[in-house]
């Protein structure tokens, strides 16, 4: 059964830094692209970026909302994505998802983690 | 970046009655693969997405059969043919052709 469980979701200030983790089970973590999406209460879904595989030299693309202040990498031996988020909004309080891409669609998502930015 | 377009935002349905939602996007969704990468989401109250329909007509693993997709192009259309209580929730279409990958705002569907 795939399972992904996101964590280390929390309250942070404007302006700190929070790594979300992503931990894989149940299919090949290393053979399949991972994107994190985020919803904020009561809103839609925004897509924040993506990591590939090794492959394809593990390549990042991000939403212009996050360039340059996330940052997503993986550890295959450890079945894990991270989303590492510096320089927080109050914008970016949302619920963050991880979600599997084995081709060009989301097939598998998180429950999520919540993040909260707030003085 | 492609917008996607759905409507209606709110569609309260009858149970065991039919409902539709479109969607449709700013520029052609069609890939340079060939392929169509539009899918849609389920999300019920409390819960995160679940996929339920991708490359337009292709129902994900375990998904009823109660759901379809169809269309081409720029035009999307998710039907379910006989609603059920636990198809309450909101439904969005997302493409993945071309980055940032984007999402529809979502359609509430309710029963009356």
């Amino acid at each position: 059964e795939v399972q992904l469980v996101e964590s280390g979701g929390g309250l942070v200030q404007p302006g700190g830094s929070l790594k979300l983790s992503c931990a894989a089970s149940g299919f090949t973590f290393s053979g399949a692209a991972m994107h994190w999406v985020r919803q904020a209460s009561g809103k839609g879904l925004e897509w924040v970026g993506r990591i590939r595989t090794k492959p394809n030299s593990y390549a990042t693309t991000y939403a212009a909302s996050v360039q340059g202040r996330f940052t997503i990498s993986r550890d295959d031996s450890q079945n894990t994505a991270y989303l590492q988020m510096n320089s927080l909004k109050t914008e970016d309080t949302a619920v963050y998802y991880c979600t599997r891409a084995l081709y060009n669609w989301n097939d598998y998502w998180g429950q999520g983690t919540l993040v909260a930015v707030s003085s | 970046d492609i917008v996607m377009t759905q409507t209606p935002l709110s569609s309260p349905v009858t149970l065991g009655q039919p409902a539709s939602i479109s969607c449709r996007s700013s520029q052609s969704l069609v890939h340079s693969d060939g392929n169509t990468y539009l899918s849609w989401l389920q999300q019920r109250p409390g819960q995160p997405p679940r996929l339920l329909i991708y490359k337009i007509s292709d129902r994900f693993s375990g998904v009823p059969d109660r759901f379809s997709g169809s269309g081409a192009g720029t035009d999307f259309t998710l039907k379910i043919s006989r609603v059920e209580a636990e198809d309450v929730g909101v439904y969005y279409c997302m493409q993945a052709t071309r980055f940032p990958l984007t999402f529809g705002q979502g359609t509430k569907v309710e029963i009356k």
